[in-house]
């Protein structure tokens, strides 16, 4: 258990709705990061947080947005979906740079 | 372009059999080359490479960096089935803030 929850493991969602994915990191990491796999485009970076505000973005697409709380939780909004958006969402978590990054167990989208 | 490439893409042995699996990269700012393990879900982290710290071992699990060469192995002896798994390499470059970039990963399968 990397110390990394993720909710919800999965869900499956119709073409054009939204979904929040939420994710609390390991008890003292302050960046978030948030990854895409899929299976033709292995772990893609798409954002990253540290304490509270945005650090970097990856291929993260316009309609998928995210933040990080006061408390460090931090979440996913993924709208309009389409069925291309079906992937694993993988949050991570670190101290911060130059620091080891260990991830949730993901959370399963299924967009039918 | 930031490239990191893994070799092979799959890899199919018989238990006690030794390894070696590949990963070159091309980043700027190199920070630090980081294997992970993913067997259903979260990929777990194996080690971390630094410029201070370029050979890891742990149990039957070894890396080595290659800064010159740009690359790095990891080596798994005396294989086990719960050996199988994806494993994953990423590089920390030092101006991205801990964002990671990943390799496609190698598929590997352990025979009994």
């Amino acid at each position: 258990d990397s110390g990394v929850t993720q909710t919800p493991k999965h869900l499956i969602t119709a073409t054009g709705q939204r979904v929040t994915l939420r994710c609390s990191p390991r008890s003292g990491d302050l960046s978030v990061y948030w990854y895409q796999q899929s299976l033709d485009q292995g772990l893609q970076f798409l954002i990253q947080y540290y304490n509270g505000e945005e650090r970097a973005k990856g291929n993260i697409l316009e309609r998928f947005s995210a933040q990080q709380f006061p408390d460090l939780h931090s979440e996913l909004n993924l709208s309009s979906l389409e069925l291309g958006d079906s992937a694993l969402y993988f949050c991570a978590s670190s101290p911060g740079a130059g620091n080891t990054i260990y991830f949730g167990e993901g959370s399963w989208l299924t967009v039918v | 372009e930031d490239k990191v490439v893994q070799s092979p893409l799959s890899l199919v042995v018989h238990e006690g059999d030794t390894v070696t699996l590949n990963c070159s990269y091309e980043v700027t700012n190199f920070r630090s080359l980081l294997w992970y393990k993913q067997e259903k879900k979260a990929p777990t982290f194996l080690f971390m490479l630094t410029s201070s710290g370029i050979e890891k071992k742990s149990g039957r699990l070894s890396s080595i960096l290659d800064k010159k060469e740009l690359s790095s192995i990891l080596n798994i002896t005396a294989t086990q089935t719960g050996d199988s798994a994806i494993y994953l390499c990423a590089v920390d470059r030092g101006s991205t803030l801990g964002r990671l970039y990943f390799g496609r990963g190698t598929q590997l399968t352990v025979w009994p």
